[in-house]
């Protein structure tokens, strides 16, 4: 069974451009968030989808963005960059439904997208 | 509320000895609570999860964790390191509505 994929790997943006960064979550799974780790800040959530729909949203400012395709592929987008967002960007899946007080699911992460803002 | 500390941000210990990583955790819900791993430049790897089952909980590669209620914690340990085990270790806190709350991360090291 494929692992959480996530593309590209590594990039290198300058100041003032935009970014757009993919998830493809292992097969089944509807639940997709989003995570930015930095050495300062350490983990921090982004954003989650579950078919479709943002469910919950952490405290980042509007430039970043997401949604989640009908396969429940996953992606997100910073504009205007800046140099803080340099980054790892952690993307993840779950079977879990955001609603469900169940709380036996685990996340499954992907390797990351390496963001370098210049 | 809900919130995961994890006591030591920096641990070193020698190649066959112990290991002790500590996590404290709050939740106003009966949480979920897990381990990762992380080697550098990699995502996160699933060490171990409690969900209220049995306290004691087996992971992977050796690693153990004991959920204590009455202390409010969830340590890590390992019998007896190995290089391949130096990495930096997240514990992690799932309570009601799958609000998901990281812990800021222990770097370990192991020397030969």
């Amino acid at each position: 069974k494929a692992g959480v994929t996530q593309t590209p790997r590594y990039l290198i943006k300058t100041r003032g451009q935009q970014v757009t960064l993919s998830c493809s979550p292992i097969s089944g799974h509807r639940s997709v968030s989003w995570y930015q780790q930095t050495p300062g800040q350490g983990l921090q959530f982004l954003f989650e989808y579950f078919s479709e729909t943002q469910r919950n949203k952490g405290n980042f400012p509007g430039r970043f963005s997401g949604r989640q395709f009908s396969n429940s592929r996953s992606e997100m987008n910073v504009s205007t960059l800046e140099l803080g967002d340099s980054a790892l960007y952690l993307c993840a899946s779950s079977l879990d439904r955001p609603s469900s007080l169940a709380t036996t699911g685990e996340l499954f992460f992907g390797e990351g997208s390496r963001l370098t803002v210049l | 509320a809900q919130s995961v500390t994890q006591l030591d941000s920096h641990v070193s210990v020698s190649e066959g000895t112990p290991v002790l990583l500590r996590c404290n955790y709050s939740s106003s819900y009966s949480p979920s609570l897990f381990w990762y791993v992380q080697h550098p430049n990699k995502g996160l790897q699933l060490l171990l999860k409690y969900t209220s089952a049995a306290t004691l909980v087996k992971g992977i590669n050796g690693f153990e964790a004991e959920f204590k209620k009455s202390e409010t914690s969830f340590h890590l340990t390992k019998p007896s390191a190995h290089m391949s085990d130096a990495a930096e270790y997240f514990c992690v806190v799932k309570g009601g509505y799958q609000k998901v709350t990281f812990g800021t991360g222990t770097k370990l090291q192991v020397i030969p």
